[in-house]
């Protein structure tokens, strides 16, 4: 399976500043659709994952363009202009590229 | 709009058995693979096992390969998780998601928890 791994595991950030979490993978995602499945997911404390970022790079409807997503191959970046307190949470890289789709150990964004 | 909403969870002892379902609502659910994915309290998340539009392809983890078995009704729009021999490892949010590569809509969970 691909080992998706994300730095760092705990992220305090003062409210308003900058913020940025790192995932790569053991093997590249390119698919050989042409398509790099890379994923980003929010979970909120008692909430399901939400899906913020797909294929790198592609913010879902309704998530704030402070949010935004880089990368290729095997280096992935989520960064966070701005943070804001309902940012709180557990976030996720999830490969989709490999069977099976594979997650990140999680990153814990805390505000400071 | 779509809605998926998992149920069936609930408090089993080692050994016993479950059976997880999860209707679909507001898209073409035949269209779609489906997956589930869990999650242990505290812990990361894993997929489990996926199932193709038709059925046809399966994929489980090594950690429930030969115990749970996937499956789905088109008709009824509906996702299925049969647990057999659960181990108190188990113990997790379960929660089933459209497609496998990653899709945005997920439901809400049901916990399984297996203790004695």
């Amino acid at each position: 399976d691909v080992v998706m791994t994300q730095s760092p595991l705990s992220l305090p950030v003062t409210l308003g500043q900058p913020a940025s979490i790192s995932c790569r993978s053991s093997q590249s995602l390119v698919y050989s659709d042409g398509n790099t499945y890379l994923n980003w997911f929010q979970q909120r404390p008692g909430q399901s994952p939400r899906r913020l970022i797909y294929k790198v790079s592609n913010r879902d409807s309704g998530v704030p363009d402070r949010f935004s997503g880089s990368g290729s191959g095997t280096d992935f970046t989520l960064k966070i202009s701005r943070v804001e307190a309902e940012d709180v949470g557990i976030y996720y890289c999830m490969q989709g590229t490999h069977w099976p789709g594979t997650f990140g150990q999680g990153t814990k964004l805390e505000i400071k | 709009q779509v809605q998926l909403v998992e149920s069936g969870g609930g408090l089993v002892k080692p050994g016993g058995s479950l059976r997880l379902s999860c209707a679909a609502s507001g898209f073409t659910f035949s269209d779609y693979y489906m997956s589930w994915i869990r999650q242990a309290p505290g812990k990361g998340l894993e997929c489990i096992s996926y199932i193709s539009s038709s059925g046809s392809t399966i994929y489980y983890a090594d950690s429930v390969k030969g115990r749970f078995t996937i499956s789905r009704d088109n008709a009824k729009n509906s996702l299925f998780l049969q647990m057999n021999s659960l181990r108190t490892e188990d113990t997790a949010v379960y929660y089933c998601a459209r497609d496998y590569r990653g899709d945005r809509y997920w439901g809400q969970g049901t916990l399984v928890t297996v203790s004695s």
